[in-house]
């Protein structure tokens, strides 16, 4: 199973809104409305940001969004804080019964 | 409240095994599903398998069958990691996350410290 394909970096001002895409494949991500997003930074633990393509865990900022097309989902931060600075991961389930996480995206805020 | 404690870094030669535990608090052990993940220095997320901590029943990524074991002891709720014919790559942090549940592809809610495992030749 191939990672699921992230930019490796993507950057913004504060108060800007960024986008992170994840394109796999029909047997993960189009195939399933169970796509994650999770955020880690420097030197912590992962942490569920989003679920089922667009839901929020609750405590987790409105500013974060998911969606899906296809074979490809996104996590929108909009309103871009310096906290966000981060690594932001997907992951998706797949047609195996097993889960594929995405390459990973460094966000960098200016 | 939720806590996943893993056990502590170890270094292992080429070849070896490691074990890794997992002690779960703050909820019942065998009602949710454990997921274990791993990271290499400097990269990724790497999904390694998943775990019913109820059945013993467990499913890991093609590339580690074979190789690793997933177990629990419901006494102390916690479950273990085991891999084997360890090589230079495997060098990473070993985490385990709880899964949300129910059913399948569900998202990982709680995640472990995480536990360094350095292998050298």
């Amino acid at each position: 199973q191939s990672a699921l394909t992230q930019p490796a970096s993507v950057s913004g001002s504060p108060g800007q809104s960024i986008t992170i895409s994840c394109t796999g494949t029909s047997s993960d991500v189009g195939g399933y409305n169970y796509v994650s997003w999770y955020q880690q930074h420097t030197g912590k633990v992962p942490e569920l940001l989003i679920y089922d393509v667009s839901d929020r865990p609750s405590g987790v900022s409105n500013r974060f969004s998911g969606s899906k097309s296809g074979n490809t989902a996104s996590l929108t931060i909009s309103g871009l804080q310096a906290e966000d600075e981060a690594d932001y991961y997907c992951s998706s389930y797949t047609s195996r019964r097993t889960y594929v996480f995405g390459t990973g995206t460094t966000v960098t805020v200016l | 409240q939720v806590q996943l404690v893993q056990s502590g870094a170890e270094v292992k030669k080429s070849g070896a095994s490691v074990k890794v535990s997992c002690r779960a608090s703050g909820y019942t052990f065998t009602d949710f599903y454990l997921h274990w993940v791993r990271q290499a220095p400097g990269q990724g997320l790497e999904w390694m398998g998943w775990f019913n901590p109820n059945s013993g029943a467990s499913k890991s990524a093609q590339k580690f069958q074979g190789r690793v074991t997933m177990n629990r002891d419901t006494s102390i709720s916690t479950a273990f990691l085991e891999l084997n014919s360890l090589i230079s790559d495997d060098t990473a942090v070993y985490y385990c996350a709880r899964d949300l549940g129910p059913g399948a592809g569900r998202p990982f809610d709680y995640w472990g410290q995480g536990t360094l495992v350095t292998v050298s030749s």
